[in-house]
């Protein structure tokens, strides 16, 4: 099955901690990107990637840190110093930078 | 600043009703739009793309509409189902494969 994957599906932690979440895509797409959504707000990018080992910072990237060491995988860490981390992550991914996108399933992360 | 509003924020209607959801745009210059649904809790998926020089395209019961002078799109739902709840987010590209910007998003709920 060809797609785009993101895990966990629920993701809780703690004020301080750092978090990892994972996308994965068998598309062989060459860029990948990562929104947050907030209710009754639009996607907004956080970071993007247009090709392995290079990616660039979106509108909200404080507080965020990513890595595209493979083209399958880009890895989202929400760093403690992300000041409002729950919210719902969705990873998506196109053929070329800003082609159309295909979404994963989303992973929302609560904050306790 | 490129903007894209949608309106309503929310509809509800009565299964078998059709509904229509705004999307009005200020993205120059403007490359495409693409009209998403997004069931609760999962990932974006692609609806309906147009280009500048589309006035309509249909997806089986959803009809898209496009008009490039006023900057502004709909998206016609004929004979709506029970799954036809759910979010739809109208996306708009700006030329040269520049970044994306979302709407807030229609929330649309059909009761039986």
């Amino acid at each position: 099955d060809g797609g785009i994957t993101q895990s966990p599906k629920y993701l809780f932690r703690k004020e301080g901690q750092n978090v990892t979440l994972s996308c994965e895509q068998n598309l062989n797409h060459d860029a990948m990107y990562w929104y947050r959504q907030d209710p009754g707000q639009g996607l907004r990018l956080i970071y993007y990637s247009q090709i392995v080992n290079d990616f660039q910072k979106g509108d909200i990237a404080e507080g965020y840190s990513v890595s595209r060491e493979k083209k399958e995988s880009f890895p989202l860490t929400v760093t403690s110093a992300q000041k409002n981390p729950t919210a719902f992550y969705l990873c998506a991914s196109s053929r070329r930078g800003w082609d159309e996108q295909f979404f994963g399933p989303g992973t929302r992360l609560t904050v306790l | 600043k490129n903007q894209v509003e949608q309106s309503p924020q929310s509809l509800i209607i009565l299964e078998r009703k059709n509904c229509t959801l705004q999307c009005n745009y200020t993205v120059s210059p403007f490359s495409n739009l693409r009209w998403y649904k997004q069931d609760t809790g999962r990932g974006p998926v692609s609806l309906t793309i147009m280009t500048f020089s589309e006035n309509t395209k249909s997806n089986g019961r959803y009809t898209a509409t496009l008009d490039a002078d006023t900057k502004q799109s709909s998206l016609h739902i004929t004979a709506s189902q029970l799954s036809d709840s759910a979010s739809y987010i109208c996306v708009v590209s700006e030329n040269a494969g520049n970044m994306l910007t979302f709407g807030g998003g229609t929330r649309l709920m059909v009761k039986p």
